[in-house]
């Protein structure tokens, strides 16, 4: 069975600092991608960044970046240089590469930027 | 290019009612995928649809079905409602579904079962 488990129900960070966001998953596939999608408000989910199981360099788009430890199952997305648009529910997502397009999701982390 | 539109974007419905879902997905893309996000219970994938097939299936009862018609655009039907199927339910859509590609969302509609 494929699991994800965010941890971290809250955060918080101030505006400018650095927050990361913790994500184990559990899988017994070798073929398998990783995502971080963003939901604001509005309810428009949009993709933060993605990494594919085979590359071993951690993913990076502009302030957002990731930790995959593959070994420990672990995928942690790191936002620096925080901004107030930056507040939203955040849900790491895995998917097994040859079945087609079934995510599972983790229950979500809602992160609130402090002026 | 358009994105993921779905209709309508909020509906209300009476336990016992049946309801109709729809989801166009950006052009070009061939999978369509439903699912069903809750504050209790967060994304569920509901089913997954390919070139008029259906592709994966979530564990959601026989209530829930879906199809997709020639021209990729998606509907999901939900008969004899219960108060629980009260939810955001969002589409997403993909160029094909293998490989890195990942699936771009619509703006979902809400379901309120009264």
């Amino acid at each position: 069975a494929q699991t994800v488990t965010q941890s971290q129900p809250e955060m918080s960070v101030q505006e400018a600092e650095t927050v990361t966001l913790s994500c184990t998953y559990d899988t017994s596939e070798s073929d398998y991608y990783l995502f971080w999608y963003k939901q604001p408000p509005s309810r428009q989910m949009i993709l933060v960044i993605r990494q594919e199981a085979y590359k071993q360099q951690n993913a990076t788009e502009n302030r957002f970046s990731v930790n995959f430890q593959k070994a420990a199952k672990s995928f942690s997305l790191k936002i620096s240089d925080s901004q107030l648009g930056d507040a939203a529910m955040y849900f790491c997502a895995h998917k097994v590469g040859n079945t087609g397009n079934q995510f599972y999701f983790g229950t979500g982390t809602s992160l609130t930027v402090i002026p | 290019k358009a994105g993921v539109t779905q209709t309508p974007r909020y509906l209300i419905k009476t336990r016992g009612q049946q309801v109709t879902l729809s989801c166009s997905p950006i052009s070009g893309h061939r999978s369509v995928s439903w699912y069903q996000q809750t504050p209790g219970q967060g994304l569920q994938f509901l089913f997954e649809y390919f070139s008029e097939t259906q592709r994966n299936k979530g564990n959601f009862p026989g209530r829930f079905s879906g199809r997709q018609f020639s021209n990729s655009r998606s509907e999901m039907n939900v008969s004899t409602l219960e108060l629980g199927d009260s939810a955001l339910y969002l589409c997403a859509s993909s160029p094909t579904g293998q490989g890195t590609y990942e699936q771009y969302f619509g703006p979902g509609t809400r379901l309120t079962v009264t």
